[in-house]
């Protein structure tokens, strides 16, 4: 079965860390550009970062350029996402998300993880 | 980089059909065809229900179509069903600095 599974998240304060990770399962992970998308409470979905199948090429929303790092390990079929400079507006529900072809970079996102909250707060 | 233009709520009753519309830009819905549709009950993840404007993933029922028409992308459901009720997001690949970009979502309520 296709599967992702995200972990990581948690409390933390203004100016903090984290990362985040997402297990994946059931298919060939490294042909598949992997994604994070991040939901604030009572909001829509917002996309954050996305890394090619190779991991050579990444992509970051304007709001966390420059503080978040997406990163992968094919060898062990895990996706993570590195979370510094944490701010109050950061807090939501992140969900990895696999794109639907291997063929193009960002078509749609067929599977997604269960989502893990990172809350920043003082 | 500005979210694609969805109504906050539709409503229709069960038999009915209803559309909901994703206005975009020239440089993302008007340009490519990489829109899809996901649904999302409360408390769970995104579902993909519709994919490169008009297709369905496997399992995913023929009450729901995708259309384009310009700037505009639209969702169609038919036959309402009470599980139907659900928030709606569509998104596009955009040729803006991020590549994705979400609508802000609609919610479906099944009356």
């Amino acid at each position: 079965e296709v599967q992702l599974l995200d972990s990581g998240g948690g409390l933390v304060q203004p100016g903090g860390s984290l990362r985040l990770s997402c297990a994946a399962t059931g298919f060939t992970f490294s042909s598949y550009t992997m994604n994070w998308v991040r939901q604030a409470p009572g909001k829509g979905l917002e996309w954050v970062s996305g890394i090619s199948g190779s991991g050579g090429s990444t992509y970051y929303a304007d709001s966390v350029k420059g503080r978040f790092t997406i990163s992968r390990d094919n060898s062990k079929n895990t996706l993570y996402l590195q979370m510094n400079g944490l701010r109050v507006e950061d807090t939501a529900v992140y969900y990895c998300a696999k794109v639907f072809s291997p063929l193009h970079t960002f078509d749609a996102f067929d599977i997604w993880g269960q989502g893990t909250m990172v809350s920043v707060s003082s | 980089q500005s979210a694609l233009t969805q109504p906050a709520s539709v409503s229709g009753s069960p038999g009915q059909s209803i559309t909901i519309s994703c206005t975009g830009t020239s440089n993302d819905v008007g340009r490519y065809n990489y829109v899809s549709w996901s649904q999302q009950h409360p408390g769970k993840a995104p579902k993909l229900m519709i994919y490169e404007v008009s297709n369905r993933p496997s399992g995913v029922s023929n009450r729901f179509s995708g259309s384009k028409s310009g700037n505009t992308a639209s969702l169609t459901i038919s036959g309402l069903q009470a599980e139907d009720e659900a928030d709606y997001y569509c998104s596009s690949y955009t040729s803006s600095s991020a590549p994705v970009v979400f609508g802000g979502g609609t919610k479906l309520t099944v009356l």
